[in-house]
């Protein structure tokens, strides 16, 4: 069985402020691993992805997150933040198992609450 | 080309009535997800099915089912309504037909409230 926890459920930020989310997962299996974003009063975003490969992936908004292994973690960074980016940010894992496109297990969610 | 359509948006159902909920997968994918996410929490895993049959479950109860038509759209059923099946409700769709670099893609939700 897998497990997300996003270690901190709020993350207050000015803007143009560089911001990490954090996120760590375990899994007795090796995993696929996701960052969505959810828009208040709207579905997932898929953000970015690790499938294999680079342990650094990016997004085309500038975010990118870096896929520890010995750590089991999967941090979501970005140097600079928008007002835009407030959001609820979500850190998920599926076993490779069921595919990338299986059941995904989910972090508690993590609130980016950019300033002005 | 539209997205994965969810319908109805929003409903109020009482404790004991059932619910059926839609979902429209995005075109050219034949698999389904439903996922229940809770007010301040992360969606949770219910089921997936492809082929019309479901594949995976998650931990819930079996009042809650499903089905999957031969256009790959498919109906979230929720028997004997509590409580806490007040939820955001969303439908996720994928294809099997391109494994490599495939996205899951998620529709906006059926909001349901139980009083």
């Amino acid at each position: 069985a897998q497990s997300v926890t996003q270690l901190d459920s709020q993350v207050p930020v000015f803007e143009e402020a560089p911001v990490e989310l954090r996120c760590n997962y375990s899994s007795s299996v090796s995993v696929y691993l996701f960052w969505y974003v959810q828009y208040p009063n709207q579905g997932l975003q898929l953000l970015l992805k690790y499938l294999s490969g680079s342990t650094l992936v990016e997004s085309i908004n500038g975010f990118e997150a870096e896929f520890n292994k010995s750590q089991t973690s999967f941090h979501l960074r970005k140097p600079s933040v928008h007002i835009s980016d407030t959001a609820e940010y979500f850190c998920a894992v599926s076993d490779i198992g069921s595919g990338n496109t299986g059941k995904l297990i989910f972090g508690q969610g993590t609130t980016l609450q950019v300033k002005p | 080309d539209a997205g994965v359509t969810q319908s109805p948006t929003h409903l109020i159902k009482t404790r004991g009535q059932q619910v059926t909920l839609r979902c429209s997968p995005k075109s050219g994918h034949d698999t389904v997800s439903w996922y229940q996410q809770a007010l301040g929490q992360g969606p949770q895993f219910i089921f997936q099915y492809y082929e019309e049959e479901e594949r995976q479950r998650g931990n819930f109860p079996d009042r809650f089912s499903g089905h999957q038509f031969p256009n790959y759209s498919s109906e979230l059923n929720v028997n004997a309504l509590l409580l806490g099946d007040s939820a955001l409700y969303l439908c996720a769709s994928s294809s099997t037909t391109v494994r490599s670099g495939n996205t899951i893609y998620f529709g906006e939700g059926s909001w349901l409230t139980v009083v």
